[in-house]
């Protein structure tokens, strides 16, 4: 299963509001997880289920989406959530990642 | 404190073998499923293998298959992964990874040790 992720990158000033998208080749129910990653650093999982948030990650983060179109909504942006961001499937082996939107400041 | 900590990864020539070690602490490893996952420099994540519990079923990726084993020791609480016939395609920084079952998220990621295949 391919997992494509748009945009690649994306400029955004604090405050605003930003979606990605993770897109599926085939259905994936909401078997569908997103990684936060920053330079040097492992990834930190902040949703699974497609909508459901880690314990611990903050609530301006959420997550949306079913089938084959997903995707992961910052509400009001931080400044430590400039970042890259990750989406995975674990339906089914081989175990996919997306290859990633890079987030960075305006 | 829940970890794992990645060690074994150095500077390898193309063709040779490295045996990556994780060992978990602030956990049992016997009850979690556990995955290692590589990311070439400035590139993406890429899953590379996976292992159940009780060591029943194992998984690779196609780009690894018949090259690299994984294996567990529950009893020290390790995980490892045997890497033979290294490309330079293997150059990378390899995590560990744990999650309650194969279809659930990793939650809890080692800190990476870096693996460079070079002449």
């Amino acid at each position: 299963i391919q997992l494509t992720q748009s945009p690649s990158s994306l400029s955004a000033s604090v405050g605003d509001r930003v979606t990605i998208t993770c897109r599926a080749s085939q259905g994936i129910s909401s078997d569908l997880t997103w990684y936060q990653q920053k330079p040097g650093k492992a990834p930190k999982l902040l949703i699974y289920a497609a909508s459901t948030l880690q314990s611990g990650v903050p609530s301006r983060f959420s997550g949306g989406g079913s089938g084959t179109d997903f995707t992961l909504t910052i509400s009001s942006l931080q400044p430590e959530d400039f970042a890259t961001y990750y989406c995975q499937q674990l339906t089914t082996y081989p175990i996919t990642f997306g290859p990633g939107t890079r987030l960075e400041i305006k | 404190e829940v970890q794992l900590v990645e060690s074994g990864g150095g500077l390898v020539k193309p063709g040779g073998s490295l045996r990556l070690s994780c060992v978990a602490s602030g956990f049992t490893l016997r009850t979690y499923h556990m995955n290692w996952v590589r990311q070439a420099p400035g590139k993406g994540l890429e899953w590379v293998s996976s292992i159940t519990s009780s060591s029943s079923y194992r998984f690779e990726a196609d780009s690894v298959r018949g090259r690299f084993i994984i294996s567990r020791d529950n009893t020290k609480n390790s995980l490892f992964l045997q890497m033979n016939s290294l490309t330079v395609d293997d150059t990378g920084v390899y995590y560990c990874t744990r999650a309650s079952s194969g279809y659930e998220p990793p939650d809890i990621w080692g800190q990476g040790t870096l693996v460079a295949v070079s002449s």
